[in-house]
């Protein structure tokens, strides 16, 4: 069974980057044709999708937070990572990272795979 | 972007009970929609994909139907494990999600 283990702080002053990292176990990150990625979830429960990269490095972004996202992976260590520079309160949110499984045909695909979620909080 | 609405927002009902959620997309999916189901302090699980194959494992009470901008999540015979709050997800371009129906007794 596929597990995902988000870790980074659960809070982060405003201004500062946010900086989370994705464990992935019983699977190879650079195995098969999988996206792996970054979902939010704001405390009114809206989802919103984050990024997601595939082992090869390529890395398709929220138009919305383009500017301040990066997403990078770590073959070795078999992880994944994003950062978000510029907090401000509104990017407070439980983070999750998700796999994506490759659907033919379709554009990316569903998100088969989750980590339990991170709660991270700005503020001063 | 490809907006999702999702009716009704809450929904009372009772073990035993069919249930209805609908989603709807403000541009044809090509089939691209995906249904999750979350539970409290839990990441969502993916039910269907594809409009309306079952992920491993789901129960076969669920079932996805719809086309093109308009889906449907029913659940035949509503057992206490479903009380949850259940998202529509389109993958046609750059992922939406509806904003989810809170299932409730």
């Amino acid at each position: 069974q596929v597990q995902l283990q988000e870790s980074g702080p659960g809070l982060v002053k405003p201004s500062q980057t946010l900086s989370l990292t994705c464990a992935v176990s019983a699977a190879s990150i650079s195995s098969g044709n999988y996206y792996w990625s970054w979902i939010r979830q704001f405390p009114g429960k809206d989802l919103e999708w984050v990024g997601y990269i595939h082992h090869s490095g390529k890395t398709y972004y929220n138009p919305s937070l383009k500017s301040r996202i990066t997403v990078s992976v770590d073959t070795s260590e078999n992880h994944f990572s994003l950062k978000l520079s510029s907090v401000t309160a509104a990017d407070t949110a439980v983070y999750y990272c998700a796999r994506v499984a490759p659907v033919p045909g379709a554009p990316n695909g569903a998100l088969d795979y989750w980590g339990h979620g991170i709660l991270v909080t700005v503020s001063s | 972007d490809i907006q999702m609405t999702q009716s009704p927002s809450t929904l009372s009902a009772s073990v035993g009970d069919r249930v209805t959620i609908t989603c709807r997309a403000s541009q044809r999916l090509s089939g691209w929609l995906a249904w999750y189901q979350q539970k409290p302090g839990k990441a969502p699980k993916l039910l269907i994909h594809k409009v309306s194959t079952l992920q491993s494992g789901v129960p076969s009470r669920f079932i996805g139907s719809g086309s093109e901008t308009e889906f449907t999540l029913t659940i035949n015979g509503l057992q206490p494990d479903d009380f949850a709050t259940y998202y529509c997800q389109q993958y046609n371009g750059h992922w939406t999600f509806g904003q989810g129906t809170k299932v409730e007794t």
